[in-house]
């Protein structure tokens, strides 16, 4: 499983665009890319998902550069409800167990 | 849908005291079931995976268990609890028969307190 680097920490208000970047430079052919995100005292819950290029749903938009070897998650116009630990994750398709290998994720805090 | 439960949301425990912690999953059959273990302000720690009812795998060495007796239930045990066994323990599956690599579904957790 690809090893993953994300910051510890970032900071933003609210109303503002929030730029989560993960490397991941040792990504594999069929590996993807999934962000999730976690609240304090409850379970991750999936966010997006994608391969290459430009992925984007009601929540986020993750955007992958051509190598691959990073991504980066974008949050529009963040609100208090926002604050959470957000965690980048690469694995592929292949094999049938496909566990999940989490890093310390980004606490994202945003402010009034 | 699918819906996955897990219990008890807390538990507090006496240290050398037995474990149990119950995850099931309805609305899917033959799920890969997890366990993960959250310390505080920590990442989460895959404990066991599960492919099949009776086959476990064990990620780290520890003192807890796992069992599969039913489809759909994962089972968390531990004969004697130690202090460092206190945690956030999380329940996940996912559906095996999927061809691309989606995301996991994650329990409601179980905030565990060794004293």
């Amino acid at each position: 499983l690809a090893k993953t680097t994300q910051p510890i920490s970032m900071d933003s208000y609210e109303g503002q665009e929030v730029n989560i970047t993960c490397s991941h430079n040792n990504i594999a052919t069929n590996d993807y890319i999934t962000w999730y995100q976690q609240f304090p005292s409850q379970g991750p819950r999936f966010i997006i998902q994608g391969y290459k290029t430009k992925v984007t749903n009601e929540v986020a938009s993750l955007f992958i550069p051509a190598d691959r070897k990073s991504s980066t998650l974008s949050l529009p116009r963040v609100s208090l409800s926002d604050t959470a630990v957000y965690y980048c994750l690469v694995g592929d398709h292949s094999g049938s167990a496909r566990q999940l290998t989490f890093g310390s994720g980004t606490q994202l805090t945003v402010l009034p | 849908s699918q819906t996955i439960h897990q219990w008890p949301a807390t538990l507090v425990q006496p240290v050398g005291s037995p474990l149990s912690l119950e995850c099931t999953v309805e609305g899917t059959s033959n799920p890969n079931l997890y366990w993960y273990r959250q310390a505080a302000g920590r990442g989460l720690q895959l404990l066991f995976y599960s492919v099949g009812i009776g086959q476990i795998s064990s990620e780290v060495p520890q003192n807890l268990s796992a069992s599969r007796p039913q489809d759909r239930q994962f089972i968390l045990s531990s004969k004697k609890l130690l202090l460092s066994d206190s945690g956030f323990y999380l329940c996940a599956w996912r559906n095996r028969g999927d061809l691309y690599w989606d995301g996991y579904t994650f329990g409601s957790g179980t905030r565990l307190t060794v004293v």
